[in-house]
Parts: C-alpha cells; sequence; structure tokens
C-alpha cells in the first residue's frame, strides 16, 4: 500500500532564508507527484506536478525534484517571503486506473518577517 | 476560465437530511473526483469519474452518491446525512491522470456540519 510521508510536520524560518520540504513514498510505481500549497480555510493549489519520467520542474522560486528509485521529492523554495507562510502537501498518483491522489501529512510552513 | 467552482461555501445539516454539494468545472477535463479533508485522516477519496456516463468508488464511498451527466458537472449526494460526515470536501479535475495528463485542480471546498 502506497504511503506518503512529509517531513518536517512544521517548519519556521525567517524571510529571505532558502528552505527544502521533504516527501518520501513507499511505493516507486507512478504516473506522477504533485505539490500543492494550502491556505488556511482555502483549497489546494497546485504548484508543480512531476511527471514520473521527469527529474525536476522549476516554477518562480520553486524547485521541485523527483527521485522515483529512492521514493523522494524535495520542494526547495528560494528567498522565502511571508506570503508563503501555508500547508505544502505533497502527493503521488499511483499506477492504478483510479487516478487516486495519495497525500502526505502535509509540512506547515511559517515565514517570519 | 472559472476553474473548478463549488457550491455551497458552508451548509449545516441535521442528522438524516440530504443535500447535493455541486462541483463544476470550465476546462473540459474528463476527470473528476471528490475528497473529504478530515484532521488526522488528510485527504480521502470518495467517488470519481473518468468520463460523462462513468463513475466508481474511492477509498470512503459509503453514505454518499455521484452523478456524471455531463462532462462539466459532478455532483456528490449525501442520502442520509450523519455526524461523521461533517468534514470539508473538495472537488478536483483533470485530463485523465493515468495518462501522464494528470495536473489536478481542487475547488475551494464546502465545509459541511452536521448536528
Amino acid at each position: 500500500k502506497q504511503e506518503v510521508t512529509q517531513i518536517p510536520a512544521a517548519l519556521s524560518v525567517p524571510e529571505g532564508e532558502n528552505l527544502v520540504l521533504n516527501c518520501s513514498f513507499t511505493d516507486s510505481a507512478i504516473y506522477n507527484l504533485q505539490w500543492f500549497r494550502q491556505d488556511p480555510g482555502k483549497g489546494l493549489t497546485s504548484l508543480l506536478l512531476i511527471q514520473s519520467s521527469q527529474r525536476e520542474q522549476t516554477s518562480g522560486r520553486l524547485n521541485a525534484s523527483l527521485d522515483k528509485s529512492s521514493g523522494r521529492s524535495t520542494l526547495y523554495i528560494a528567498a522565502s517571503q511571508p506570503g508563503d507562510s501555508a500547508t505544502y502537501l505533497c502527493a503521488v498518483t499511483g499506477s492504478g486506473n483510479t487516478g487516486k491522489l495519495i497525500f502526505g501529512q502535509g509540512t506547515t510552513l511559517q515565514v517570519k518577517p | 476560465n472559472a476553474g473548478v467552482t463549488q457550491t455551497p461555501k458552508f451548509q449545516v445539516l441535521k442528522t438524516g437530511q440530504s443535500m447535493t454539494l455541486q462541483c463544476a468545472q470550465d476546462m473540459n477535463h474528463e476527470y473528476m473526483s471528490w475528497y473529504r479533508q478530515d484532521p488526522g485522516m488528510g485527504l480521502r477519496l470518495i467517488h470519481y469519474s473518468v468520463g460523462a456516463g462513468i463513475t466508481d468508488q474511492g477509498e470512503v464511498p459509503n453514505g454518499y452518491n455521484v452523478s456524471r451527466s455531463t462532462t462539466e458537472d459532478f455532483p456528490l449526494r449525501l442520502l442520509s446525512a450523519a455526524p461523521s460526515q461533517t468534514s470539508v470536501y473538495f472537488c478536483a479535475s483533470s485530463y485523465s491522470p493515468h495518462r501522464g495528463r494528470g495536473t489536478q485542480y481542487f475547488g475551494p471546498g464546502t465545509r459541511l456540519l452536521v448536528l
């Protein structure tokens, strides 16, 4: 059974710091991995999608990597800002036919001014 | 594009009442799904649809029905609400996720409280 783990559960950093969020998964048979952002009381916003054949994706200050063989992904946030404060979720789409996203529990990030 | 829209934003029900949560998307996505999000349990798949007229059960389907008569709409029906169905419900859509076109877009959610 696929399990997704995110470490740490919470992170507090000063503004301007570069930071890395970690995601690991137990079954390497995935179609893709997606990183989301969720603000309190809001829906999920897709940040980056990495296909299983890709190693990384970049969008602005965000860079996500994928190492399928080791079951790991990282989300790198450069020059963090208070507006980056949110919960970050990673999710994998498993190899079955359901299209089901299997989510980690999330990392809650606080960026202090 | 409006993306994925959900109504209502918030609803209070009494035990035993029924209701329909609405979900619509304007991106011509064939795949749509419903999740519920609960503290400590994360997001869990309730039902999904790979196209109009085709639906299937996810991880936690009991107490919920769905139908998909059009590409755009995917309503979720609670047949007889129970306090255990108190949750935040999210609808999502994408092109076929298991064919590698899988960015899934989520709606803003419906907060449901069952008394």
